[in-house]
């Protein structure tokens, strides 16, 4: 089972809106990831939790806030987003994050629209 | 600079006509060369992981190859459920907190 869950599909809100992505993964996976995907462009990287310890890329702002409650499970907080923030937010998992079962297998995503 | 370069950008083939994509990168230090595939609007779908030069891998229609420099997938006998943009990505010591560096992928399009 190669499964990534992620809820909601879609997603529409305002800017001074707080809202949240959900994913869930039960393959026992130690590492977890988000991605912000653009139309027409490659996912791009925003942050990993490997063993619960969190890595950022340092070009992803503030208004963008992940937590990880248990290995099973990540979220991604939102506030006070920009319309240029409507994208695809893809969450992926795998099962170290270095090594050769680091491979990364990815849910859905959401469909994330900011007015 | 790119570092990592999939070609062509599009491609249209016909049913049955076998082809390959390319996917070239510039990183030092590979930890791993992976492809997926992406429907439109959907999470990209995992097909293949390469560790190391000369690594083969095959699942039904589609073949990976790995060089030091660049990878290949080849596709043998579309049809026209394989339609999809293919995704490159790489893994790579001093990429930075795990991540995958993806190139712009390959749009295929199969016509019947």
């Amino acid at each position: 089972d190669t499964e990534v869950t992620q809820t909601p599909k879609h997603l529409v809100m305002g800017m001074t809106n707080k809202k949240s992505l959900k994913c869930e993964q039960h393959m026992g996976h130690r590492a977890m990831y988000w991605y912000k995907q653009k139309a027409k462009k490659p996912p791009e990287l925003m942050f990993v939790y490997s063993y619960e310890k969190l890595s950022i890329n340092e070009s992803v702002p503030s208004r963008f806030s992940p937590e990880c409650p248990n290995s099973s499970l990540l979220n991604l907080h939102l506030h006070a987003l920009q319309p240029e923030d409507s994208a695809l937010y893809l969450c992926a998992s795998s099962q170290v994050p270095r090594g050769h079962t680091d491979t990364q297998y990815f849910g859905p995503g959401t469909r994330l629209t900011v007015l | 600079e790119d570092q990592v370069t999939q070609s062509p950008e599009a491609l249209r083939l016909q049913e049955g006509e076998s082809s390959s994509l390319n996917c070239s990168y510039t990183v030092s230090g590979l930890r791993g060369l992976f492809w997926y595939r992406q429907d439109p609007g959907k999470g990209p779908e995992f097909l293949f992981t390469l560790y190391s030069a000369g690594e083969e891998k095959e699942k039904e229609r589609l073949k990976a190859t790995l060089t030091k420099k660049e990878s290949f997938l080849h596709i043998t006998a579309p049809k026209p459920e394989d339609s999809a943009t293919y995704l490159c990505a790489v893994r790579y010591s001093g990429g930075g907190a795990d991540g995958l560096t993806f190139g712009k992928g390959t749009h295929l399009i199969i016509q019947p």
